[in-house]
């Protein structure tokens, strides 16, 4: 079955760059049926979409985001990863990766919490 | 963006009833709308599409409708496995957006 798994720091110093892997199994990354998505969710809040990569690597990017986001794909390792630039204490969350299916997410990883501290 | 607001934020309830959930959203999103079932310490399940489709796998007690702006979702008798929290989600535009979410609790 397809399962997805978030990989790196779970502790990011404010001003620095977040950065995280989504590992695929299941299926391939280069199924043109498929996005893959980063979705994260803020402690008392609700779950923001931050974007998604085709495995061409044409991205939509949270305008809200857009200008920190930064996704790539390695179709080689079947994985996709994020980077958000300039963080701060209010980007702490749990990130979550996914499978976007026609604009549904139907698969996502266990998630994964990133906490901005100093 | 669109924005989506889900009522109630909480609802009490007890196994065996019948429970409703509503999402209203800022701009017609044409029925591109999904509902995921979150648990504590898991990552949301995805639980119905295009308003009112059932995803593979969901018991068919769930049921989903609505249309333009304003979307439900009902569970016929709920079952202890179902208390959790419950968003809705547009995908008629970008960027995706998420309802604040309902916790359904006894």
């Amino acid at each position: 079955q397809v399962q997805l798994q978030e990989s790196g720091p779970g502790l990011v110093r404010p001003s620095q760059t977040l950065s995280l892997s989504c590992t695929v199994s299941g299926v391939s990354i280069s199924d043109g049926n498929y996005y893959w998505t980063w979705i994260r969710h803020l402690p008392g809040k609700g779950l923001e979409w931050i974007g998604h990569i085709y495995y061409t690597g044409f991205t939509n990017y949270n305008p809200s985001l857009k200008s920190r986001v930064f996704m790539s794909i390695d179709t080689s390792k079947n994985r996709f990863s994020l980077n958000l630039s300039s963080v701060t204490a209010a980007d702490t969350a749990i990130y979550y990766c996914a499978r976007d299916n026609r604009g549904t997410q139907d698969n996502w990883g266990q998630g994964t919490l990133v906490t901005v501290s100093s | 963006d669109i924005q989506m607001t889900q009522s109630p934020t909480t609802l009490s309830a007890s196994v065996g009833d019948r429970v409703t959930i509503t999402c209203r959203a800022s701009q017609s999103v044409r029925t591109w709308l999904a509902w995921y079932q979150q648990k504590p310490g898991e990552a949301p399940k995805l639980l119905m599409y295009k308003a009112s489709t059932l995803q593979s796998g969901v018991p068919s007690r769930f049921s989903g409708s609505g249309s333009e702006t304003e979307y439900t979702l009902t569970v016929s008798s709920l079952k202890p496995d179902d208390f959790a929290t419950y968003y809705c989600q547009q995908y008629n535009s970008y960027p995706w957006t998420f309802g604040q979410g309902t916790k359904v609790e006894i």
